[in-house]
């Protein structure tokens, strides 16, 4: 079957840099897609990878491995106004978007 | 330039009940979607269109219809509601569907069947 493991809820602190995994396993693949979503708010995109390696884009990065079924989001110079909820979602053959459940980040000052 | 708007923003809906959830675009967008989520749960596809005139059945479509009749509009249907479509329902559209597009999401529905 086709499956997102992603954590729960992770904590963090202010300035600190913070790593949030996500493993999959689907029916062909198409690519790894991150979204934010602050509670009560709809999904905004973040990144988007497709070959294997690192994406930075300001304080986030993503990376992805095809061969592991792995990725993650690394978030810099943390903010309070990073405390959200993390999405990631794999890309089937068909197009199709695989959810994880989210990761919500806390972060502390 | 509004992106995508949602109608309504919560309702309150008695179990039996007929409701449509609006959802329209104005990027000229080809591909819509529609999504429920729960806690606990990731985002699950209920339906989607490709192409106006066009629908396709996603992981969870029982108990809900669409249409597309034009580019910009894609109304979820519930036909006779029931307590499990309590959710919270998202509307989103990408540039071409079949190719790996960005999603935009609408500022969802929260709908609670009693």
């Amino acid at each position: 079957g086709q499956n997102i493991d992603q954590p729960t809820e992770m904590t963090a602190t202010e300035g600190a840099i913070v790593q949030i995994n996500c493993t999959y396993q689907t029916s062909g693949f198409n690519g790894l897609f991150w979204y934010q979503q602050h509670a009560g708010e709809a999904p905004t995109f973040l990144s988007y990878n497709v070959l294997d390696g690192l994406e930075e884009k300001g304080r986030f990065s993503s990376f992805l491995s095809r061969s592991k079924g792995y990725s993650y989001l690394l978030l810099k110079e943390l903010q309070m106004k990073d405390s959200a909820s993390y999405l990631c979602a794999a890309m089937d053959s068909n197009y199709q978007l695989i959810w994880g459940a989210g990761t919500k980040l806390i972060i502390k000052p | 330039i509004a992106g995508i708007t949602q109608a309504p923003t919560s309702q309150i809906l008695a179990a039996g009940r007929r409701m449509t959830l609006r959802c329209t675009q104005d990027m000229r967008h080809n591909a819509m979607y529609w999504y429920r989520q729960d806690l606990g749960l990731g985002l699950r596809l209920i339906h989607y269109s490709n192409t106006a005139g066009t629908t396709g059945k996603g992981e969870v479509p029982d108990g809900y219809s669409v249409s597309r009749a034009n580019t910009d509009d894609f109304p979820l249907t519930l036909a006779s509601a029931v307590p499990s479509q309590t959710s919270v329902y998202f509307c989103a559209s990408s540039d071409k569907g079949q190719g790996a597009d960005t999603q935009y999401f609408g500022p969802g529905t929260r709908l609670t069947v009693l």
